[in-house]
């Protein structure tokens, strides 16, 4: 069975810092891509970013461009989101999801909830 | 960007109805489309992919068409379980971006 574990949410002041992880289980991390994508309270789902099998390549929502940073550590099979300069707009469930076959999400994890907020 | 359009936002219906949303890309996304199903405070759920491919263990009451700019979820008729919120997602290129979503409420 797939599973998508995340963590690392909570709340932080403008300016601040978080890292979330994804603790991934119940398929070859190794061979997906994988993805963060978040949702604002009450509002749609936003695409945030997403790392290749490899590590190799990533892409960003220019709305997180420069600020946040996605990395993956296939040995332990988890996913890392480092979220700098955060600002209240970035207030959201983020939700870490794997890749199908073609960039759609065919499995998502439960969701981990930021606040930043002062 | 690609942007994506869905309609209706809301949808009031019965049980044993059939129910159509539309969504509408900006470009030409050939067939590269998925559709999500959302509950409240659950994480999406892949009803379809490559707009009309069903994902394994998604009921067949569900179909998807279309391709380049217009594109269609049905649900043949209508279930309690599938009052929920209803996303599109394109997937032709980078960035990824979802339509508004679709409320499909209980009339």
């Amino acid at each position: 069975e797939v599973q998508l574990v995340e963590s690392g949410g909570g709340l932080v002041q403008p300016g601040g810092s978080l890292r979330l992880s994804c603790a991934a289980s119940g398929f070859t991390f190794s061979s997906y891509a994988v993805a963060w994508v978040r949702q604002a309270p009450g509002k749609g789902l936003e695409w945030v970013s997403v790392i290749s099998r490899s590590a190799d390549s990533t892409d960003y929502a220019d709305s997180v461009k420069g600020r946040f940073t996605l990395s993956r550590d296939n040995s332990k099979t988890t996913l890392y989101l480092q979220m700098n300069s955060l600002r209240a707009e970035d207030t959201a469930v983020y939700y870490c999801a794997k890749l199908g076959a073609g960039a759609f999400f065919d499995y998502w994890g439960q969701g981990t909830l930021v606040t930043v907020s002062s | 960007d690609i942007q994506m359009t869905q309609s209706p936002s809301t949808l009031s219906a019965s049980v044993g109805d059939r129910v159509t949303i539309t969504c509408r890309a900006s470009q030409s996304i050939s067939s590269w489309l998925a559709w999500y199903q959302q509950k409240p405070g659950k994480a999406p759920k892949l009803l379809i992919y490559k707009a009309s491919s069903l994902e394994s263990g998604v009921p067949s009451r569900f179909s998807g068409s279309g391709s380049g700019t217009e594109f269609t979820l049905t649900i043949s008729s209508l279930q309690p379980d599938d009052f929920a919120t209803y996303y599109c997602q394109h997937y032709n290129s980078y960035p990824l971006t979802f339509g508004g979503g679709t409320k499909v409420e209980i009339k």
